[in-house]
C-alpha cells in the first residue's frame, strides 16, 4: 500500500505490555519514528530507529524493525495509565517530510 | 533550551477571512516544516523550508495557502479566504539540518473556521 498503516485502537491493563504495530511504505526510508500525542498537546518524540538497525531499546520502550516486511513495532513494558495517548509511526526519506500513520490510540485501564 | 513555539494557540475566524499563523523554530535549526492535523486526514505535510533553498510546497492543498520564512528563522503560514474545511490543528516542526534529522514539534495552532 501507499500509506503508513497502524491499527487504530489498543486497550491494555496497567502493568501489561503494549505492542503497537506499523507498516511503512518505502524500503529506502532512512529513519523511522514513534511520536506520542497526549490529549490537547503537540507531538512528542518518543524514540526512533535508523534503518540499518533491527532493534532499539530505551528504558521501557523497545522498537523492532523488520525491513523485509517493512514492519515496525513499539513495545511498552509495564504500561502505566500515563502512557494513555495516541502513538504515531512516521517514516522519512532523504529530502522529504515525515509521512505519518493515522495513529494508534492506547487506552490503559487500572 | 526553548523548543518550537507557535502562536496563537487558538484562532477562531469567520469563513472568508485571512489568517496568519506563526512559528518560531528551535534556535540554530535550519529546516522548518508545517503540517496539518485534522480528524479526517490525520497528519499531513504542507511545506518545508531548508536554509536558503526554495521551499518544498508540494503539500499545500490549494493556492489559498502560502508560507514564508524570514531571515531563516521565524515562519508565517497564511491562509487566505478561509473555508470551513481549513479547520484543523496546524503544527510546526524544526530540525537541525536535513529532513533525516529528528523533527521537533511545537504545540500547534488550533484553527476554527465558522
Amino acid at each position: 500500500g501507499e500509506d503508513v498503516e497502524q491499527s487504530l485502537f489498543l486497550s491494555v491493563r496497567e502493568g501489561d505490555s503494549s505492542v503497537i504495530n506499523c507498516t511503512y511504505t518505502d524500503s529506502s526510508s532512512t529513519y523511522l519514528y514513534w511520536y506520542k500525542q497526549e490529549p490537547g498537546a503537540g507531538l512528542q518524540l518518543l524514540t526512533y530507529i535508523f534503518s540499518n538497525m533491527d532493534m532499539k531499546q530505551d528504558q521501557r520502550l523497545t522498537v523492532l524493525l523488520n525491513k523485509k516486511d517493512k514492519h515496525l513495532s513499539l513495545r511498552i513494558a509495564d504500561t502505566q495509565t500515563g502512557d494513555s495517548a495516541i502513538y504515531f509511526c512516521a517514516e522519512v526519506q532523504a529530502g522529504t517530510a515525515l509521512i505519518f500513520g493515522k495513529g494508534t490510540t492506547l487506552s490503559v485501564s487500572s | 533550551g526553548a523548543g518550537v513555539s507557535q502562536s496563537p494557540s487558538n484562532k477562531v475566524t469567520e469563513k472568508g477571512k485571512d489568517v496568519e499563523l506563526r512559528c518560531d523554530p528551535i534556535s540554530g535549526h535550519t529546516a522548518l516544516y508545517w503540517y496539518r492535523q485534522s480528524l479526517g486526514q490525520g497528519l499531513e505535510f504542507l511545506i518545508y523550508f531548508q536554509g536558503n533553498s526554495a521551499p518544498d510546497k508540494s503539500g499545500l492543498p490549494s493556492d489559498r495557502f502560502s508560507a514564508e520564512r524570514t531571515g531563516g528563522s521565524v515562519s508565517t503560514l497564511t491562509i487566505q479566504r478561509t473555508q470551513q474545511e481549513d479547520s484543523a490543528v496546524y503544527l510546526c516542526a524544526s530540525s537541525l539540518t536535513a529532513t533525516t534529522d529528528t523533527q521537533y514539534f511545537g504545540p500547534g495552532t488550533r484553527l476554527t473556521v465558522l
